[in-house]
């Protein structure tokens, strides 16, 4: 029973290139979170979707973030033009299908992302 | 708004002391998390809580809603302890709020 997976681990890109950070929650689970935690400081939510939507998306940056969990296949959070400011360890977490707060949420090992 | 504060940022201790990190959280919750964050990155779940006690092996959280604060407690610690522990709040929603995490340092 595999965990929370994340890929790639580890991901450097050079300014204004794209990053795709890739979340397959633990199976059964239907809720998917995504936290970026930046150097030094301590874990902020982005988004949380369930299959095919958007449930709440009030942390991401206005511009060139963007995450999906589509019907089949992994979360994806896509950073557009990514600048030196993305660089952090991106997390995702799941949990079960339910009442959200009801559930413990699973983290994933993390995506760190460099941008140089 | 909607706030989680935890004390102390950084706790240093001997091998087999009893351990206390504290949270307080500014309105009322759906849950309490514990977290602990490993040295190499990686995050795992302790405890989700909501009223009262829970204990794991040497992990003990417990909390108390009047006074909006949770504590988690380690009973004779060991270096594997050493990690950042991390109080986390669902404000009556499904994302988390995250304090500053507390980084621990068990010494032999």
């Amino acid at each position: 029973n595999a965990g929370v997976m994340q890929n790639p681990r580890h991901l450097v890109r050079r300014r204004g290139q794209e990053a795709r950070l890739r979340c397959s929650p633990m199976k059964g689970h239907s809720h998917v979170y995504w936290y970026r935690q930046l150097p030094e400081e301590g874990l902020k939510f982005m988004v949380y979707l369930q299959k095919e939507n958007i449930i709440d998306e009030s942390g991401m940056p206005k511009e060139r973030f963007s995450a999906e969990f589509p019907k089949e296949g992994p979360s994806i959070l896509r950073i557009q033009q990514v600048v030196r400011g993305d660089s952090a360890a991106y997390f995702c977490a799941s949990s079960p299908p339910g009442l959200a707060v009801h559930y413990e949420q699973y983290f994933g090992p993390g995506t760190r992302l460099t941008v140089t | 708004k909607n706030e989680v504060e935890q004390s102390p940022q950084n706790l240093t201790a001997q091998e087999g002391e009893f351990i206390t990190i504290n949270c307080s959280y500014s309105v009322g919750i759906s849950a309490l998390h514990w977290l602990q964050q490993h040295p190499g990155g990686g995050i795992v779940s302790l405890f989700m809580l909501s009223s009262g006690k829970k204990k794991h092996g040497r992990l003990i959280a417990t909390i108390n809603i009047q006074e909006k604060h949770s504590s988690l407690h380690i009973t004779a610690s060991h270096p594997r302890d050493s990690a950042v522990y991390i109080c986390a709040s669902n404000f009556g929603n499904e994302k988390l709020t995250f304090g500053t995490g507390t980084r621990l340092t068990i010494i032999p």
